[in-house]
């Protein structure tokens, strides 16, 4: 597509319970960035891929976040054991190698609701 | 770390009026971004400036750059309500990195 697509768009969660959130970017953007966004504040980093490696993992808030991406395209964002804390609006973006300058392009987000 | 501080955080005005919303920082930054986001969606980019001292307009919108690299403000003429959002303001640094502020909240009311 030409977008950045995240699936699903709406999670609901028993506390406890693991989740998987799914980024597709835009083909052709070597570098990845998961976001977060709590109600009423501004984007939290959590993680940058560029490639398939992950140069920046100084985001992520504790050892049940992690992310992969292979074959430089599709992204997973897990979380394990979900709090109510985690409930937040999950961003994606993409941008190539010089997006400081282009730009970045985000998905919609996948609001997790951890109930 | 690089932080920005926008401000105000909230704005309500009416439509028609102009309005000016500010993006500050301690640190220096190799480009500026201006993103709107509306509800259930991403952040938008509108624009990148460069340039200490730069100025750009789309239609109604002017940002402009600190001439230090530190600094912006978006300026809105004639407000209308296709105009609310949440505006983030993003500084680049390092390699291919943006830091974001927490956002302007502008409501324009009809």
């Amino acid at each position: 597509g030409a977008g950045v697509s995240q699936s699903p768009s709406n999670k609901v969660t028993e506390k406890g319970k693991d989740v998987e959130l799914r980024c597709d970017p835009i083909s052709g953007h070597t570098a990845l960035y998961w976001y977060r966004q709590r109600l009423g504040q501004g984007l939290e980093f959590l993680i940058y891929f560029q490639g398939n490696s992950a140069p920046d993992k100084s985001g992520l808030p504790s050892d049940r976040f992690s992310a992969e991406r292979t074959g430089e395209s599709v992204s997973t964002l897990t979380i394990q054991r979900t709090q109510q804390e985690d409930s937040a609006v999950y961003l994606c973006a993409s941008s190539l190698r010089q997006g400081a300058v282009n730009g970045y392009t985000f998905g919609s987000g996948t609001r997790l609701t951890v109930v | 770390t690089q932080l920005l501080e926008q401000s105000p955080q909230f704005l309500s005005i009416q439509e028609g009026e102009n309005l000016t919303v500010y993006c500050n920082s301690s640190s220096v930054f190799s480009s500026l971004q201006w993103y709107r986001q509306e509800p259930g969606e991403g952040p938008v980019l509108l624009v990148t400036v460069v340039t200490g001292g730069e100025v750009k307009k789309l239609k109604r919108l002017t940002f402009q750059f600190g001439d230090a690299r530190k600094d912006s403000s978006l300026h809105i003429t004639a407000a209308q309500t296709g105009d609310t959002g949440l505006y983030l303001c993003a500084g680049g640094y390092g390699n291919n990195r943006l830091a974001f502020g927490k956002g302007n909240q502008v409501v324009v009311i009809p």
